[in-house]
């Protein structure tokens, strides 16, 4: 079976610190892996990383995928608290369905 | 902008009534899906939809049924509500490929 795990579960940083929220899966056919931000209603889509595009950027946000080791790591750095947020890691399963890693939640103190 | 709305953002109902949640998308997406999230446990799917009058079931669709007549709208059914459906309800749509757009969400409380 499809599995995603996010680690750390929450994390408390303060204002300007740089942080890495880790996303290590194992699937049975791997098409992609993507992240999302979610504050206080829905998800909203940052990042999709395949074997072609193993690393994106976005500001202060980046991602990488390691397809060997089976993990991808998101980074923010010169953290705001507008950054504070659960961060979700996900790889589809089948017929567009994705498999939900149980987050990161992350607070920024100011 | 994709757009996915809900009916309601929030919703009480009494135990062993019948629950309409509905999804309205905006941009002519094949994939629907509805998700319930639950502290500790995550996004779990409960069925999706890949084309008008198609549903499969995800990986929780016990106590649920799902409608789609038509491409935009996608509804999720409590046939009798039951207090362990208190959550909050998502629903999101995509494209063909993976990225899936969510709504802002319903948070349904059974009493």
């Amino acid at each position: 079976e499809d599995k995603v795990v996010q680690s750390p579960l929450s994390l408390v940083v303060h204002e300007g610190d740089t942080v890495t929220l880790n996303c290590s899966y194992e699937v049975t056919n791997f098409r992609s892996l993507l992240w999302y931000k979610q504050e206080k209603k829905a998800p909203t889509f940052l990042f999709m990383l395949t074997s072609s595009g193993i690393e994106k950027k976005s500001g202060r946000l980046s991602s990488i995928l390691d397809k060997k080791e089976l993990f991808s790591i998101l980074n923010i750095t010169a953290t705001q608290t507008g950054d504070s947020a659960v961060y979700l890691c996900a790889v589809p399963k089948s017929r567009s369905t994705l498999t939900f890693g149980k987050g990161t939640m992350l607070l920024v103190s100011p | 902008d994709v757009k996915v709305t809900q009916s309601s953002r929030y919703l009480v109902k009494r135990t062993g009534e019948k629950v309409f949640l509905e999804c309205v998308q905006d941009m002519d997406h094949e994939n629907m899906f509805w998700y319930r999230q639950d502290p500790g446990l995550g996004l779990r799917l409960i069925y999706f939809s890949y084309d008008v009058k198609m549903k499969e079931k995800g990986d929780i669709p016990e106590g649920y049924s799902v409608s789609r007549e038509k491409k935009e709208r996608f509804s999720l059914i409590l046939e009798s509500a039951s207090t362990n459906q208190t959550s909050m309800y998502l629903c999101a749509s995509s494209p063909e490929f993976y990225e899936q757009y969510f709504g802002p969400g319903t948070r349904l409380t059974v009493t």
